[in-house]
């Protein structure tokens, strides 16, 4: 069964340093998401990507982020530079044109020390 | 903010029936009912998906009433592995250029042996 697969599944960095958050979505889907899920917290959703463009970001996708679809296959999270409040659990996901379901990959834990 | 009212946390017996019900009052003509649930830490797994018939998969069946304004998600033989916090969420099908979900805070259910 296809999957959407995200590197790593765990990330410890400094206060101030940039991350670079890895996802191969599913290989026929066009849309791609990033959410973020704080502990304890609901999941939010981060940011929407279509025809390599973001189509819609929530106001938690400030400045200090960015994706990227640098290739046909992967599908990137950058954060410029981490706060502590950053640290959770990103997760990406995808989806097919009409489809109604949305595929979500295992999450990469997040850490800001 | 997520449209819809659910149960904060539920019990359920090991082999039975689990029900879980959600309030969409609000809910437009064209917004499908969607549930997903997030097994701890786990990515978001979706589950089904309905308009205005009820629906079943090899996962769940989903019950929409006549006038849409609630449903209900029935696991028919709950077994522990669906201990996990499950998400009611109503939008339409192309909500404009993104797909995206909103979430709420769910239902825990607790599978109990």
């Amino acid at each position: 069964e296809p999957e959407v697969t995200q590197t790593p599944s765990h990330q410890v960095t400094q206060m101030g340093q940039e991350v670079i958050l890895r996802c191969v979505p599913i290989s026929n889907h066009l849309y791609f998401y990033w959410y973020r899920q704080i502990l304890g917290q609901k999941v939010e959703f981060l940011v929407s990507f279509y025809n390599n463009e973001i189509s819609e970001k929530s106001e938690i996708f400030d400045d200090q982020f960015s994706v990227e679809r640098p290739d046909g296959s992967n599908f990137t999270l950058k954060i410029r530079s981490t706060k502590l409040e950053d640290s959770a659990m990103y997760f990406c996901a995808s989806i097919t044109t009409g489809g109604h379901e949305q595929f979500f990959g295992p999450g990469t834990r997040l850490t800001v020390l | 903010d997520a449209k819809t009212t659910q149960p904060p946390s539920m019990d359920c017996a090991e082999g039975r029936a689990a029900n879980l019900p959600c309030n969409h009052s609000t809910i437009s003509g064209n917004e499908y009912v969607y549930w997903y649930r997030q097994i701890h830490s786990q990515g978001p797994q979706y589950i089904i998906h309905g308009l205005k018939n009820n629906e079943t998969n090899e996962m769940a069946s989903l019950i929409i009433t006549e006038d849409r304004k609630s449903s209900t998600l029935i696991l028919p033989h709950a077994t522990l592995r669906d201990t996990a916090v499950y998400y009611c969420i109503v939008r339409p099908l192309y909500g404009g250029a993104t797909n995206k979900l909103i979430f709420g805070t769910g239902t825990l259910l607790a599978v109990q042996p």
